[in-house]
């Protein structure tokens, strides 16, 4: 079975400019979860959908940082513009409804801002 | 808020045995989930908790006691490819699926 899978694996880009980050979830999985993980500050949650709908994006740390989840099976988290305490490893991540089922990671984006 | 506590680092010999603790203070509870990451790589899912005791699967078990805001992770029989960062996750009950993470506990195996 597929897992999670988010695209680019690594990207390496100029402050000021504009990055995507796409995943697409598991077949099935209700939720999906935008984190973000630094050395610093650890593994952080930016943001969550259910069925494609935000639900939490407390953790999102300021306007440059968006989120979308146009349907089921896409999403995308874009910065912009892009600074260079953005850089860090984001990952994606899905689970279906039931409580008891763990959230599945994708290989995650490392991302790098000059 | 949140605040999950775990140790930074612990470091054992190859076929020991390994304990990492976590503590947490959360407003609700809904379960606690264990994950390993391996350096560079994405968080796996080892194990769930939700009542009281422990959970074992293989070489891995896991314990909770929710009265205590107390849970750990045990690793028997060590190998080399268990040396990665140990992950202790909690779902508080009033944030539904969000799941908030401690810093994790690196371990190192040697042989």
């Amino acid at each position: 079975d597929a897992g999670v899978i988010q695209s680019p694996r690594h990207e390496v880009t100029e402050m000021g400019q504009e990055v995507t980050l796409r995943c697409k979830p598991i077949s099935g999985h209700d939720y999906l979860f935008w984190y973000r993980q630094t050395m610093m500050r650890g593994l952080e949650l930016l943001i969550y959908f259910n069925n494609n709908v935000p639900i939490d994006d407390s953790g999102m740390p300021e306007d440059r940082f968006s989120a979308k989840m146009p349907n089921a099976s896409f999403s995308t988290l874009k910065i912009q513009p892009s600074e260079p305490r953005d850089s860090a490893v984001y990952f994606c991540a899905s689970s279906s409804v039931q409580s008891n089922q763990p959230q599945h990671f994708g290989d995650g984006t490392r991302l790098s801002i000059l | 808020g949140q605040n999950i506590d775990q140790p930074t680092e612990m470091t054992a010999t190859e076929g020991a045995i390994v304990q990492i603790n976590c503590t947490y203070q959360t407003s609700g509870f809904n379960g606690l989930f264990w994950y390993q990451q391996h350096a560079g790589e994405a968080p796996t899912f080892l194990s769930y908790n939700v009542l009281d005791g422990l959970e074992e699967k293989g070489r891995f078990s896991s314990f909770l006691s929710r009265s205590k805001g107390y849970s750990y992770l045990l690793l028997k029989e060590l190998q080399m490819k268990d040396s990665a960062s140990y992950l202790c996750a909690v779902r508080s009950r009033s944030n539904d699926y969000k799941l908030s993470f401690g810093a994790g506990t690196t371990v190192t195996v040697r042989a």
